[in-house]
C-alpha cells in the first residue's frame, strides 16, 4: 500500500513570496490533515478536511495561509506572503473516513522543509 | 483544552538497555485517546503505540509498552531491548474522544549507542 505522498521535499524562498505544498493521502482516506512543525517543537494541527469539507481550520493562520481539497483527494496548502517565521516542516497525515468506536491511526508523509529567508 | 508536556529533551541508552520515556498531560475530559508517535531522521512520523483512557490495561506493542497513571495524567513509554533503529524523535500525543486533532508534546531525542 503506497503511503501519504508530498512535494516538493524541500523549498527555499524568500519572505514575502509564495509558496504552495501538495499531498496525496493513502488511496481511501477521506480525512487529511495539514500539521505545521516548527524545529524543536510538536508538530501542530493547521487544517483538517473530512473529504472536501473543512473540519478544523482554527489554527489556520488565514491572512497568510490558505488550503483546499476540491476533489476530497489530494491537498494543496499555500502561504502568501511567507514569512521568516513560517520556516518549518509542514507535514501532511491521512485516515480512514468514519470514526466508529476505536481512533483510526493517522499516517504521516515525509513532510515538506520549508526555509524563508 | 488538552496540553502535553515531554520534560526530557534527550535521553541516551545502550543497546539492548531499557530506557523509560516520559509524558504528562492535562484534560478535561473523560474520554480521550493517548499515543506514542516516533520520527526517525527522514522525518516521516509513525504511530508506536496507543492507549484508550476508559482501559486500564497498559497497552504493549512488542518491545514498547506504556505506564498510563490516569489519575496523574502521566503516559510514559518504556523501550526494551534497546535497537539502533530506535533512534529518532519521540512524540507524545493526545486527542479527545470526540475528535481526531492530535496535541503533542515537544518531542524527546532518543540516541541508542553501540
Amino acid at each position: 500500500e503506497a503511503g501519504v505522498a508530498q512535494s516538493p521535499r524541500y523549498k527555499i524562498i524568500e519572505k514575502r513570496q509564495s509558496v504552495a505544498f501538495w499531498c496525496n493521502p493513502i488511496s481511501g482516506h477521506a480525512t487529511l490533515y495539514w500539521y505545521q512543525q516548527i524545529l524543536g517543537q510538536g508538530p501542530k494541527l493547521l487544517i483538517q478536511f473530512q473529504n472536501n469539507g473543512v473540519v478544523d481550520d482554527s489554527q489556520l493562520p488565514k491572512d497568510r495561509f490558505s488550503a483546499e481539497r476540491l476533489k476530497g483527494v489530494d491537498s494543496t496548502l499555500k502561504i502568501q506572503p511567507a514569512k521568516l517565521e513560517d520556516s518549518a516542516v509542514y507535514l501532511c497525515a491521512s485516515s480512514f473516513p468514519s470514526k466508529k468506536g476505536p481512533w483510526e491511526t493517522q499516517y504521516f508523509g515525509p513532510g515538506t522543509r520549508l526555509l524563508v529567508l | 483544552a488538552q496540553t502535553v508536556t515531554q520534560s526530557q529533551p534527550e535521553m541516551s541508552v545502550q543497546e539492548a538497555e531499557t530506557v523509560t520515556l516520559s509524558c504528562t498531560y492535562d484534560t478535561s475530559e473523560n474520554n480521550y485517546y493517548l499515543f506514542w508517535y516516533k520520527q526517525p531522521p527522514s522525518r516521516q512520523m509513525i504511530l508506536v503505540i496507543r492507549q484508550e483512557a476508559y482501559k486500564q490495561q497498559n497497552a504493549t506493542e512488542n518491545r514498547f509498552s506504556v505506564n498510563f497513571q490516569k489519575a496523574a495524567k502521566s503516559f510514559s513509554l518504556k523501550i526494551s531491548d534497546s535497537q539502533l533503529g530506535d533512534t529518532a524523535m519521540y512524540f507524545c500525543a493526545s486527542s479527545s474522544y470526540n475528535t481526531d486533532k492530535l496535541i503533542f508534546g515537544t518531542g524527546t531525542r532518543l540516541q541508542v549507542f553501540p
